[in-house]
């Protein structure tokens, strides 16, 4: 069935290290994969988005990379700093039904000053 | 922030009570997806509608319904509560149907009592 995995589900570093947040998407034929920072009590923000006819994209400190032989895709945070804390959602559409979007569980990454 | 708004903020309701959400979506956007936040969890997909019509919809019970007016806004209606509908409710508008990206809401903090 339709399904995302997101892992870790926590993830601590040290604040000036690098963070990276992994999903798996079932549905090979999906063909766009957002990303969302969710702030305690706070709406979800997209962050970076990536569709399926390019392998990376970088914005500033931030980056996405897709495999979509293996079907997983990544976020990659550099230089981390205080405000980057907050809980990461990936998501997919499955193409079958490319109007529900599924997210994945979430990580909640915490930068240690 | 974006140029979604969604009211009330907070709602507290009993078991058996109906309840209706309200969004508004951003400028120039069709189509408003609504999502349940349960505490430490992703958003789950419970359907969208694009251009007054339902355009998919997620794995909840028909006591969850809604509307979209000519003007694109939403309503989110759930009948006969429940403990567990408790939860963040989340609207999402795009520009289009599906792989165009969301824009969240500020959400609607439903509690159930």
């Amino acid at each position: 069935g339709e399904n995302v995995e997101q892992h870790p589900s926590t993830l601590s570093v040290q604040e000036g290290d690098s963070a990276v947040i992994k999903c798996t998407y079932s549905d090979s034929a999906s063909n766009y994969f957002p990303w969302y920072k969710q702030e305690l009590g706070k709406r979800p923000q997209l962050i970076i988005d990536i569709r399926s006819n390019v392998g990376e994209k970088k914005d500033q400190r931030i980056a996405v990379t897709l495999n979509k032989t293996a079907k997983h895709f990544s976020l990659h945070i550099t230089e981390t700093q205080p405000e980057d804390s907050a809980v990461y959602f990936c998501a997919a559409p499955p193409y079958s039904s490319a109007s529900k979007i599924i997210f994945g569980s979430g990580t909640r990454l915490s930068i240690r000053p | 922030e974006t140029g979604v708004t969604q009211s009330p903020t907070h709602l507290i309701k009993t078991r058996g009570q109906q309840v209706t959400l309200r969004c508004s979506s951003q400028s120039g956007h069709n189509t408003v997806s609504w999502y349940q936040q349960a505490l430490g969890q992703g958003p789950q997909f419970i359907f969208q509608y694009y251009r007054e019509e339902e355009n998919g919809r997620g794995n909840f019970p028909p006591r969850f319904s809604g509307l979209q007016f000519p003007n694109y806004s939403s309503e989110l209606n759930v009948n006969a509560l429940e403990l567990d509908d408790s939860a963040l409710y989340l609207c999402a508008s795009s520009a289009e149907l599906s792989t165009d990206t969301q824009y969240f809401g500020p959400g609607t903090r439903l509690t159930v009592l």
